[in-house]
């Protein structure tokens, strides 16, 4: 089983770069998450979705954007990178019911020089 | 907004020994769940045990098993037995209960441990 698959694993970029970290999940659900891990720090909620066509800001969107135009698949995108997006993202999904059990990828490491 | 804090950066316990990892978090709700999350050096986390606020039985989950004080906002994680594999990150996370719309987690910053042999 796949389950939720990011991509690029690693990633190196220049400052004012953009990008798109790529995420999938195959089990059908319905609310997916990009979360960003700092060193140190805890998982911090950057957007999610409820479904296809419906996106929202979670608690650190600036610099970001999401579409979600299938269940499938949810990019994160970065414009213009800076050094304060170095860090590593999650894309979780979970469905109704789930109480709160997320099932992660295993995360896409980026670096801003 | 709710705040989940971990204490503890770091712990290091000889196998088989039994460790505590230790969670506060604060908030105005009434219902909602708390769960800790394990992420090995794979780094792909995993849910290891949730509780329910509204149950004041502590949840248990083979060696993991937690102490939740409701009125101390206290959610404590003991790992029995510890083995060479709980080696990990653990996270405690906060949700709010809902019936409807996204699981929001708000996690803590994390407590490295380390099982040595």
């Amino acid at each position: 089983n796949a389950g939720v698959t990011q991509t690029p694993k690693f990633r190196i970029l220049k400052i004012g770069q953009s990008m798109t970290l790529q995420c999938a999940q195959d089990m059908n659900h319905n609310y997916m998450y990009w979360y960003r891990q700092d060193p140190g720090m805890g998982l911090k909620l950057i957007y999610y979705s409820v479904g296809a066509g419906i996106t929202d800001k979670g608690e650190v969107p600036n610099g970001y954007n999401v579409s979600r135009s299938t269940t499938e698949d949810f990019p994160l995108r970065l414009e213009l990178a800076a050094p304060s997006q170095t860090s590593v993202y999650f894309c979780a999904s979970t469905k109704p019911g789930q109480l709160g059990e997320l099932f992660f990828g295993e995360g896409s490491r980026l670096t801003v020089l | 907004a709710q705040t989940v804090t971990q204490s503890q950066p770091e712990m290091s316990v000889q196998e088989a020994e039994t460790v505590t990892l230790s969670c506060t978090y604060d908030t105005s709700e009434s219902n909602y769940y708390l769960f800790w999350y394990k992420q090995p050096p794979s780094r792909q986390m995993i849910l290891v045990i949730r509780q329910e606020a509204y149950k004041q039985q502590n949840a248990t989950e083979n060696r993991f098993s937690v102490n939740f004080q409701k009125a101390a906002k206290s959610f404590s994680l003991k790992i029995s037995d510890s083995q060479l594999g709980d080696t990990a990150m653990y996270f405690c996370a906060f949700m709010k209960h809902t019936n409807q719309g996204a699981q929001k987690l708000v996690f803590g910053q994390g407590t490295r441990l380390t099982i040595n042999p």
